[in-house]
């Protein structure tokens, strides 16, 4: 059961330069989101999905763009990127059942620098 | 304005005792749900415990449990007898339900490092 599944690991880019950051589940989460984790700032939440076709902002979506086409899958995509976006993403999901626990999976994160 | 609250940046603990972090949130819905999360320097997020808004009683899980104070707006999370292990950033989170029924996003307060001593 891979659970949360985020890839790449590290990344390094150039101003100016795209690159998606992938994510998959497994466990037939409605609910996905992506966040960035910096010093001294918790983690904001970028976007979030409440099912496939459904995206959402977050606190902080300006500089990223999200899709679900299905369950499973919700990449973000950095369409020009600033050294203000060098953080570290997770990805995280969830049931979306009103009452349940509804605890967030977190994926392993990813690095990025943008020089 | 800021949803989730956690007000001490630090805290240290000798091993064995306990401890309490502090978390106040801000909502007027009144179906919600405060999480704990742990992060340990290896940096992946661990769940610690759970209290929905309206749950009678305080959750526990283990060592770990919820000071959870509807009125006053708080959820703490209390550590019984600290180890070394969970020397960590703690992050308290809540979750609102949409008036649909349906979750909604869950955010973040910045979080609590704690330094359990030997």
């Amino acid at each position: 059961n891979a659970g949360v599944t985020q890839t790449p690991k590290f990344q390094v880019l150039k101003t100016g330069q795209s690159m998606t950051l992938q994510c998959a589940q497994d466990m037939n989460h409605e609910y996905m989101s992506w966040y960035r984790q910096d010093p001294g700032m918790g983690l904001r939440l970028i976007h979030y999905s409440v099912g496939a076709g459904i995206t959402d902002q977050g606190e902080v979506p300006n500089g990223y763009n999200v899709s679900r086409s299905t369950t499973e899958d919700f990449p973000l995509r950095l369409l020009s990127a600033a050294p203000s976006q060098t953080s570290v993403y997770f990805c995280a999901s969830s049931y979306s059942n009103p009452g349940a626990s509804e605890k967030l999976f977190f994926g392993s994160g990813t690095q990025l620098s943008v020089l | 304005a800021q949803k989730i609250t956690q007000t001490q940046p630090g805290m240290f603990v000798q091993e064995k005792e306990a401890v309490t972090l502090d978390c106040t949130y801000d909502t007027s819905d009144p179906s919600y749900g405060l999480f704990w999360y742990k992060q340990p320097s290896s940096g992946e997020m661990i769940f610690l415990i759970y209290q929905g808004s309206y749950d009678q009683q305080n959750a526990t899980e283990g060592r770990y449990s919820l000071n959870f104070q509807k009125a006053r707006k708080s959820a703490n999370l209390v550590i019984s007898a600290s180890q070394l292990g969970d020397s960590a950033m703690y992050f308290c989170a809540m979750r609102e339900l949409s008036s649909q029924g349906g979750s909604e996003k869950l955010v973040f307060g910045k979080g609590t490092k704690l330094t359990v001593n030997p």
